[in-house]
């Protein structure tokens, strides 16, 4: 079952905005995490939020949890071309042992 | 760099082949996990294991099997391939225990079954 669905699936930007994609999911978590995908690679971790945290920031990405509206966002700064990728929201659920339920993605291209 | 490693990136069976699909880790994690994408389905997962000789199903396990020997390697098997596993297979590794830990991820095997 998909746990997490992120939303927009696709999103075109320009180089130096900022980019923000978001998740929704569906049940009590223990965290939330994002990965990125370089086409027909595999995913990158790039950061995890604790259930109880509410925004956390690594370089030029900034992560918000709402766990009361189960939802996400990725902020993603100052966008470059190599920033495009596909992200994908990653849900560890409560009681579910370390066992991630992934999202369908969103495709970031980034332009020139 | 710590890694995980995934025997092969392209791969053509035939339909009704076994097809063996490995995956080594090189930093002594207790989970690993087989998941298959599929465009617009995102990662479903197959099959994952918390230690050796462990085995747990996930959401689709139906047509595949698993086995995990060591705790290095974890091996994921499609008895007899049919079309409908034509897919990108990823392996994952991590920690085990309580905590929050992040998935590292192979590059993926994109296999074929004709």
């Amino acid at each position: 079952s998909q746990q997490g669905e992120e939303d927009p699936q696709a999103l075109s930007i320009q180089e130096g905005e900022n980019a923000t994609m978001n998740c929704s999911y569906k049940t009590s978590i223990n965290n939330l995490q994002w990965y990125r995908q370089n086409s027909g690679r595999g995913l990158v971790h790039l950061i995890l939020i604790r259930s109880n945290e509410r925004e956390k920031h690594s370089g030029r990405l900034r992560v918000t949890l709402d766990t009361s509206k189960k939802s996400s966002s990725l902020l993603i700064t100052a966008s470059r071309a190599a920033d495009t990728a596909s992200y994908f929201c990653a849900t560890d659920e409560a009681g579910g042992g370390n066992k991630l339920t992934f999202g369908t993605g969103t495709q970031l291209k980034v332009e020139l | 760099d710590v890694k995980v490693t995934q025997s092969s990136r392209y791969l053509v069976k035939r339909t009704g082949e076994k097809v063996f699909l490995e995956c080594v880790q090189d930093m002594d994690h207790e989970n690993m996990f087989w998941y298959r994408q599929d465009p617009g389905l995102g990662l479903r997962l197959i099959y994952f294991s918390y230690d050796v000789k462990m085995k747990e199903k996930g959401d689709i396990p139906e047509g595949y099997s698993v086995s995990r020997e060591k705790k290095e390697r974890f091996s994921l098997i499609l008895e007899s391939a049919s079309t409908n596993q034509t897919s990108m297979y990823l392996c994952a590794s991590s920690l085990g225990g309580v905590g929050d830990y992040g998935y590292t991820f192979g590059s993926g095997t994109r296999l074929t079954v004709v």
